[in-house]
């Protein structure tokens, strides 16, 4: 069974301050690896996708790194506009195939 | 880039009564769609997938004659929650997927249920 696990659950920090996200995983064939941020009562908006071990992506203050067990989303220099849910889901299988979530890390960021 | 469309935003309703969720692809077409639930302060738990013009597979736990979900297009998709109960009440979420993945997996903007 597929399962992902996202640390810490949550996290404050000042602005300014950077930190990293972890989102560990054990999944049978990795066919992608998805970050989103979900803002409250709105619906996950998409982030990034990784598919190998190494790849990095990066957007504004956002860089995303996938190693074989795990992925980290790196935030730097992080503002208040960035505090939201941040979650990591793994898909397996086939090319439409399910997505399955962690429990996600909610961010805040005091000004 | 993709949008999927989700309404309603808000839903209340009676206990006993049913309610349909819509889920559109604005600019694509949706052969699979996905439906979730979400609690508060929880992650996304799939319910079912459903691809354009078959039945929907739910997930295990998942009441089918209470979630009824139909795909009869590849731009829309409907999640009826029928004979609501306060313990249905939820926030729903829908995600689509183009056939070769150019889409990603794209989400709606969900829909809150609360049965009274």
């Amino acid at each position: 069974e597929d399962q992902v696990t996202q640390s810490p659950e949550a996290l404050r920090l000042q602005e300014g301050e950077s930190s990293s996200l972890n989102c560990s995983y054990t999944v049978s064939g990795l066919r992608g690896l998805f970050w989103y941020r979900q803002d409250p009562g709105k619906g996950p908006e998409f982030l990034f996708t990784l598919y190998s071990a190494g790849e990095e992506k990066e957007k504004e203050r956002l860089k995303a790194t996938l190693t074989k067990k795990e992925s980290f989303l790196h935030i730097t220099a992080p503002k208040p506009e960035d505090s939201a849910t941040y979650l990591c889901a793994v898909q397996a299988g086939g090319a439409n195939s399910k997505l399955t979530f962690g429990k996600g890390i909610t961010l805040s960021v005091r000004p | 880039g993709a949008v999927v469309s989700q309404h309603p935003s808000r839903v209340i309703c009676k206990s006993g009564t049913s309610v349909k969720i819509e889920c559109r692809s604005l600019d694509f077409q949706a052969t699979t769609m996905f439906w979730y639930r979400q609690f508060p302060k929880q992650s996304l738990m799939l319910m079912a997938t459903s691809n354009e013009g078959s039945k929907a597979t739910y997930e295990q736990g998942v009441e089918k004659d209470k979630f009824l979900i139909n795909h009869a297009s590849l731009t829309l998709s409907t999640l009826t929650v029928t004979s609501a109960h306060p313990e249905d009440s939820s926030f729903y979420i829908c995600s689509a997927r183009d056939f070769q993945g150019a889409y990603g997996y794209t989400f709606g903007s969900g829909t809150r249920l609360t049965v009274v």
